[in-house]
C-alpha cells in the first residue's frame, strides 16, 4: 500500500531552471495538496485540487503552476526556479472537500535551488 | 488570516512522563484541527482529528482537546517512550480546503 509518493526525492537547480515535481496517490482520493515546509515557517499551502479538473490557490501559489492529470497525479511545476524557492515540497491527499478526514502525506521533494 | 502557535518549540522529558503540547490560533471559525507527527526526513503522520463540533479525540496514549472558544487546543501523550520522539504540528481547517500550520513543537523522550 504506497499511499503518497512523491518523486524526486531530491534535486538540485540552478536559478531560472524549470522542474516538474510529480505526486501520485493510490487511495482513490478525490483533493490532493501542495505545501512547502521551511524551517520557522511551519507548511504552507501552495495549491489544491479539491476534485479531478479542479485547482485553486492556497496561501503562497507565486511563482508555481499545477496540473491534475487525473485522479491520482497532481504535479507542480517550476518555471523559472529562484533561490527563494528552496525548500521541502509535500504533496498530500484526502477523500474529499468538506469531509473530516485526515490529510495522508508524501515522504517530501527536498529541492535546493543555486 | 488565521495564526497557528505552537509552544514550546522544543521539549525534553524522561521516559515515562506525561507531557502536554500545545497550539493556539487566532480565528475560532474552524472546521476541524489535526494533530500530525513528523519524523526527520519524513512526512507527516496524521495522529487525531477533531471536528470543531467535539471537545476531545483519543486515541491509545494520546488525548486531544479542542476548546474553540478560546483558540486553543492540547495534545497529551501519557507515559512518554524514546519512540514518542518526533516533532508534533496542528493545522486548523476553516473550509475544510485550507490548512494553516503551526511550526510544530520537537520534542525528545529521554531513555
Amino acid at each position: 500500500n504506497a499511499g503518497v509518493t512523491q518523486t524526486p526525492k531530491f534535486q538540485v537547480l540552478k536559478t531560472g531552471q524549470s522542474m516538474t515535481l510529480q505526486c501520485a496517490q493510490d487511495m482513490n482520493h478525490n483533493s490532493m495538496y501542495w505545501y512547502r515546509q521551511d524551517p520557522g515557517m511551519g507548511l504552507r499551502l501552495i495549491y489544491y485540487s479539491a476534485s479531478e479538473g479542479t485547482t485553486d490557490k492556497g496561501e503562497v501559489p507565486n511563482g508555481y503552476n499545477v496540473s491534475r492529470l487525473n485522479k491520482r497525479e497532481f504535479s507542480l511545476r517550476l518555471e523559472s526556479a529562484a533561490p527563494s524557492q528552496t525548500s521541502v515540497y509535500f504533496c498530500a491527499s484526502r477523500p474529499g472537500q468538506g469531509l473530516n478526514q485526515p490529510q495522508h502525506f508524501g515522504d517530501g521533494t527536498r529541492l535546493s535551488i543555486l | 488570516k488565521q495564526e497557528v502557535t505552537q509552544i514550546p518549540a522544543a521539549l525534553s522529558v524522561p521516559e515515562g512522563e506525561n507531557l502536554v503540547l500545545n497550539c493556539s490560533f487566532t480565528d475560532s471559525a474552524i472546521y476541524n484541527l489535526q494533530w500530525f507527527r513528523q519524523d526527520p526526513g519524513k512526512g507527516l503522520t496524521s495522529l487525531l482529528l477533531i471536528q470543531s463540533s467535539q471537545r476531545e479525540q483519543t486515541s491509545g496514549r494520546l488525548n486531544a482537546s479542542l476548546d474553540k472558544s478560546s483558540g486553543r487546543s492540547t495534545l497529551y501523550i501519557a507515559a512518554s517512550q524514546p519512540g514518542d520522539s518526533a516533532t508534533y504540528l496542528c493545522a486548523v481547517s476553516d473550509t475544510g480546503n485550507q490548512f494553516y500550520f503551526g511550526t510544530g513543537t520537537s520534542l525528545t523522550v529521554i531513555p
